[in-house]
């Protein structure tokens, strides 16, 4: 069973386009998260819902719009897609919002803009 | 500056060698630690999780963690070629929307 799933796996679109990325969790975590790894392998928090509430949003462009209909899913909608938005992005999951939860991470979703 | 600093390798080493990664950091209200895992096109796994200060150990891997440097450690005894990954250390403070802070992660490469 797969405890953090991603849809879609690899993502290739135009300069310009709208994209989903969807991300699921069976962990019976209440708290989800969204990370951006650049090129160099660096890892970075975009967001974080516990309960369907925001509780980080980082400087990232609203251009980025997350949406958590349920505490086991957390969407990434992407308006107006640019090159520099070519990244891999990680859903994670955690039992709670404070930090001595763990986080577990899916397997990832390539994104390439042309 | 970055709040965590990782060397990025890549470190090579012989099968059967120990390996000691680290990471540095900044901020002293960090409390959690952890180490995470990451092979070629997969998503980062955690290995170790520490709190506060010490040590611990799990099978091959020894997690240090050294508050009054700011300094964190990862050894790998008698390391395997399945070792080959790249390591992520990661850490996090106490408040109610804590984040996690990586390091850049250092690549390994275990040689037979």
């Amino acid at each position: 069973d797969t405890a953090v799933s991603q849809t879609p796996k690899y993502l290739v679109t135009q300069m310009g386009n709208d994209k989903s990325i969807k991300c699921e969790q069976n962990l019976g975590h209440d708290t989800m998260y969204w990370y951006k790894q650049d090129s160099k392998k660096f890892l970075k928090i975009m967001f974080s819902y516990n309960n369907k509430e925001l509780i980080i949003n980082e400087t990232v462009p609203n251009r980025f719009s997350p949406k958590s209909p349920d505490k086991a899913h957390l969407n990434l909608h992407i308006n107006s897609l640019e090159l520099g938005d070519s990244a891999v992005y990680f859903c994670a999951s955690s039992l709670g919002r404070t930090g001595q939860w763990t986080q577990y991470f899916g397997p990832g979703t390539r994104l390439t803009v042309l | 500056q970055k709040e965590v600093e990782q060397d990025p390798g890549p470190l090579s080493v012989p099968e059967g060698a120990i390996v000691s990664l680290n990471c540095t950091y900044s901020n002293s209200a960090f409390q959690y630690f952890m180490w995470y895992r990451q092979y070629s096109r997969k998503g980062p796994e955690l290995l170790m999780y520490t709190y506060s200060s010490g040590n611990k150990e799990d099978g091959r891997f020894t997690a240090q963690v050294d508050k009054s440097s700011k300094y964190i450690s990862l050894f790998i005894r008698d390391s395997q070629p399945s070792d080959s990954a790249t390591y992520l250390c990661a850490m996090k403070s106490t408040g109610t929307a804590s984040k996690l802070t990586f390091g850049t992660g250092t690549r390994l490469q275990v040689t037979l």
